[in-house]
């Protein structure tokens, strides 16, 4: 059973581009997370998604973020105009049935964004 | 608002021996989890333990244990005949018992001493 599976692996950009992260989730699971760690900290919440619907956005940044999980296809976190504040590790979690009693996020191995 | 701490920013281990990282935590729920995560270099997160609030059993994972003080909401890691394999970041992180997402502390970085 593969793991939570992110690319790219690394991504550098410059500043005012636009940068697309992708995570495909462990098999059997139909929910998705987005963390961001910056250097020397924890990760911290940004995004919960289940297939088609975002159901909790309270850690995305207001402006130049968004996400998706389509029917098909990978779950993907946007970042348009980069800068330099964006620099960061960007993990992607996902788990078979949140709120259950037992229930464990699985993480990727992350994308290290570095902006320019 | 629920807040995690670590306030270990380093610690070291003599190989084979054991080491206790420290976590403590801030909520107003009763029910809740606790989960210790380990972050090597290449940066993987990877789970260690998990705890469930409502079990007064210390979760055991071979080598790792934690002591779970749900009164002093303390729940502290473990590692016991310690590897050089174990050297890597550990962040304790929580979560509601039907909550979407975990909360995270700052780490602790692990070094193991041959």
């Amino acid at each position: 059973n593969a793991g939570v599976m992110q690319n790219p692996r690394h991504l550098v950009r410059r500043r005012g581009q636009e940068a697309r992260l992708r995570c495909s989730p462990m098999k059997g699971h139909s929910h998705v997370y987005w963390y961001r760690q910056l250097p020397e900290e924890g990760l911290k919440f940004m995004v919960y998604l289940q297939k088609e619907n975002i159901i909790d956005e309270s850690g995305m940044p207001k402006e130049r973020f968004s996400a998706e999980f389509p029917k098909e296809g990978p779950s993907i976190l946007r970042i348009q105009q980069v800068v330099r504040g964006d620099s960061a590790a960007y993990f992607c979690a996902s788990s078979e049935r949140p709120g259950y009693s037992s229930e464990t996020q699985y993480f990727g191995p992350g994308t290290r964004l570095l902006v320019l | 608002a629920q807040t995690v701490t670590q306030s270990q920013p380093e610690m070291s281990v003599q190989e084979a021996e054991t080491v206790t990282l420290s976590c403590t935590y801030d909520t107003s729920e009763s029910d809740y989890y606790l989960f210790w995560y380990k972050q090597p270099p290449s940066r993987q997160m990877i789970l260690v333990i998990r705890q469930e609030a409502y079990k007064q059993q210390n979760a055991t994972e071979n080598r790792f244990s934690v002591n779970f003080q749900k009164a002093a909401k303390s729940f502290s890691l473990k590692i016991s005949d310690s590897q050089l394999g174990d050297a890597a970041m550990y962040f304790c992180a929580y979560r509601t018992y039907t909550g979407n997402q975990f909360y995270f502390g700052t780490g602790t970085s692990l070094t193991v001493i041959p």
